[in-house]
């Protein structure tokens, strides 16, 4: 079965300092992968994602690394703001429609 | 514009009682999604509806949950009889267009979801 887990469940940073957070899964089939914020009281947003065909993609402030050798997602963001606080899912995809989502990594930002 | 809307945004009601949720898509987005966030836990997928496609109902947990979406925009999902454990947060999601992305960037828009109490 699906299996998506995060190493660490809270993650506490300094404001400007880069922070990675973790990401493993299960399934050697999962070839499509994505980054979701959560603040508290809302929706999951969309931050970025990736197919199994690349190993880096950036976006603003963020990059996601994956590695299918180990089946390992990060997701690394620079200069860490406060606005940066959420929980933060990884979710991957094989076949089909649906998405399979790791139970998340709080983020703190320490001023 | 307007972003994927749902209602109402929390919902307390005994158990055995149905309830209906209510999901406003982005306009124009062929895909909808819908999930169920307990506490502290990821997002469980529930069912996913594409164009006039017959939709993929493999998530929902029993036979309690049925969802519809009418002329393929607004969605309800209801809960019949509900049960203790069916307190969570219901999310509604939309897309462009299907859960596999034919490009980057076809992302899910969540709604802020439904938080159903059962007591």
């Amino acid at each position: 079965g699906e299996s998506v887990g995060l190493h660490l469940p809270t993650l506490s940073v300094q404001e400007g300092d880069n922070s990675i957070i973790n990401c493993a899964y299960s399934n050697s089939a999962s070839d499509y992968f994505i980054w979701y914020k959560q603040e508290s009281g809302k929706g999951p947003q969309f931050i970025i994602d990736i197919r199994s065909n690349m190993d880096k993609r950036q976006g603003q402030r963020v990059t996601v690394l994956l590695n299918k050798t180990v089946k390992h997602l990060s997701l690394q963001i620079a200069a860490t703001q406060p606005g940066d606080s959420a929980v933060y899912f990884c979710a991957e995809s094989s076949t089909g429609n649906q998405f399979y989502f790791g139970t998340g990594t709080s983020l703190t930002v320490i001023p | 514009g307007a972003g994927v809307s749902q209602s109402p945004s929390n919902k307390v009601t005994e158990k055995g009682k149905d309830v209906e949720l209510r999901c406003d898509p982005i306009s124009g987005h062929t895909a909808l999604y819908w999930y169920r966030q307990s506490l502290g836990q990821g997002l469980e997928f529930l069912i996913y509806f594409q164009g006039n496609s017959a939709p993929d109902k493999s998530g929902l947990p029993s036979d309690r949950f049925s969802a519809e979406r009418t002329g393929g925009s607004v969605s309800t999902l209801t809960i019949q009889r509900t049960q203790q454990e069916d307190s969570a947060v219901y999310l509604c999601a939309s897309s462009l267009s299907g859960a596999r992305a034919q490009f980057f960037g076809n992302e899910q828009f969540f709604g802020p979801g439904t938080r159903l109490t059962v007591l």
